[in-house]
């Protein structure tokens, strides 16, 4: 049980296009939704947080007008990188939470590649 | 604000050997909760074990377990009869009591080679 998956996988844009990730909890109502970006052989790094039906809270320095973020349902979020650029090539990964719950169910991540 | 520290980059152990990561955090709580996660190559963050604060009893899991020392803020994880497939990137996370916020804080991570 608690699911997460993500599409795509692997995603390659050119620079000056948008994307959309898209983070989707399977066999659980995911009532709280987190965006991670995550450099080779470093940590994770929080970009945001998201309630089902209200807006994403941002992390200080996480651009927000470049990285929409909706969680428009109980199971699935959205994450946008609008006019991308080379600089935005990463690993974004998403995770879930259920309720009160302590974990944070992980989805398996996305490679952004910006030409 | 809480940190967590792992203060090492890199650690190696031979197949079947016992290994120790290191953690340590900082916080002025008194209940919480400690998490210790795997990232193999394929990059899927795994749930390796979970502590919570207010238990005096380390947590284990199989060949996964914990050296929790909460006075001195303290959180290692020993990875007994090590295995090929135990290589990976391990991370050691803090999490506030839920009534308080629901964001984990990682730390820097380890990437443990395992020698065959």
């Amino acid at each position: 049980g608690a699911v997460v998956s993500q599409h795509p996988s692997w995603v390659i844009c050119k620079s000056g296009t948008s994307v959309k990730i898209e983070c989707r909890s399977l066999d659980f109502q995911a009532t709280t939704m987190f965006w991670y970006r995550q450099f080779p052989k470093q940590s994770l790094m929080l970009m945001a947080t998201s309630n089902e039906g209200s807006k994403a809270t941002y992390e200080q320095g996480v651009e927000k007008d470049k990285f929409l973020i909706n969680h428009a349902s109980l199971t699935l979020s959205t994450l946008t990188v609008t006019s991308a650029h080379p600089e935005d090539s990463s690993f974004y990964i998403c995770s879930a939470g259920i309720g009160q719950g302590v974990e944070q169910y992980f989805g398996p991540g996305t490679r952004l590649t910006v030409t | 604000a809480q940190t967590v520290t792992q203060s090492q980059p890199e650690m190696s152990v031979q197949e079947a050997e016992t290994v120790t990561l290191s953690c340590t955090y900082d916080t002025s709580e008194s209940d919480y909760y400690l998490f210790w996660y795997k990232q193999p190559p394929s990059r899927q963050m795994i749930l390796v074990i979970r502590q919570e604060a207010y238990k005096q009893q380390n947590a284990t899991e199989n060949r996964f377990s914990v050296n929790f020392q909460k006075a001195a803020k303290s959180f290692s994880l020993k990875i007994s009869d090590s295995q090929l497939g135990d290589a990976a990137m391990y991370f050691c996370a803090y999490r506030r009591r839920p009534e308080y916020g629901n964001k984990l804080v990682f730390g820097a991570g380890t990437i443990l080679r395992v020698k065959s």
